[in-house]
């Protein structure tokens, strides 16, 4: 079955300090991979994809991610958190030819303390 | 910049009730989709439509879900008669592309069945 899994439900982080954010996927065939962020009272917007190329991509507001085609992961990375990241973060794959189907998991809420 | 704007916000109805939401997606998106998260759960995919025509549709939408465009610039998710699970937040999301590319997601609408 098409899944995704994030590994933590919620991450607490002092500012400075670095981000990892697990995320792991079933999906048969090409993928696309995604990472959204919904900041509080927002909406969810994108931070950054993967469709193809080189696996480590860079995103807004220094976030990067790096697909592990043989791990099937998606991991998120920043290298310093800043109290305005507090967020909840999701992990999204979809298959090439896709019309949209965009399946996410559950989320990982993300809280940096000033 | 450019925004997905859903109407209600927030409503609240009784079960067995028709409920349409409604969503104003970015003027120049060709592809426009339904997701719904309920309380404590993964965003999953509804349905996508392009060309006056869905193009995929999850099974969660059933005969109880329609959507329409009824003119230029609306596009509105309709359950006919809802039951208690409807209850979740649903979220508008357009984009200039099929699904391979950015969505751009509104606020969501958050519908209480009681």
């Amino acid at each position: 079955a098409q899944s995704v899994s994030q590994h933590n439900h919620h991450v607490i982080l002092s500012e400075a300090a670095s981000l990892e954010l697990g995320c792991n996927y079933s999906y048969g065939g090409t993928v696309n991979l995604f990472w959204y962020v919904q900041y509080p009272g927002q909406h969810l917007q994108l931070l950054l994809k993967y469709f193809s190329g080189d696996p480590l991509v860079k995103g807004i507001k220094g976030f990067e991610a790096e697909f592990i085609k043989s791990k099937f992961s998606f991991n998120l990375r920043k290298p310093s958190v800043q109290w305005s990241d507090t967020a909840e973060y999701f992990c999204a794959v979809t298959g090439r030819g896709s019309q949209g189907n965009l399946i996410f998991g559950k989320g990982t809420k993300l809280s940096v303390k000033p | 910049e450019p925004e997905v704007t859903q109407t209600p916000s927030h409503q609240v109805t009784q079960m067995g009730q028709e409920v349409i939401l409604r969503c104003v997606p970015i003027s120049n998106h060709l592809y426009f989709y339904w997701y719904r998260q309920i309380l404590g759960q993964k965003v999953e995919f509804l349905v996508s439509f392009y060309n006056n025509e869905i193009s995929e549709k999850s099974e969660i939408f059933d005969d109880q879900f329609s959507v329409e465009r009824p003119d230029g610039s609306n596009f509105t998710l309709k359950i006919r008669s809802t039951k208690l699970e409807d209850s979740a937040m649903y979220f508008c999301a357009s984009s200039v592309d099929r699904g391979a590319g950015e969505l751009f997601f509104g606020e969501g609408s958050r519908l209480t069945v009681l």
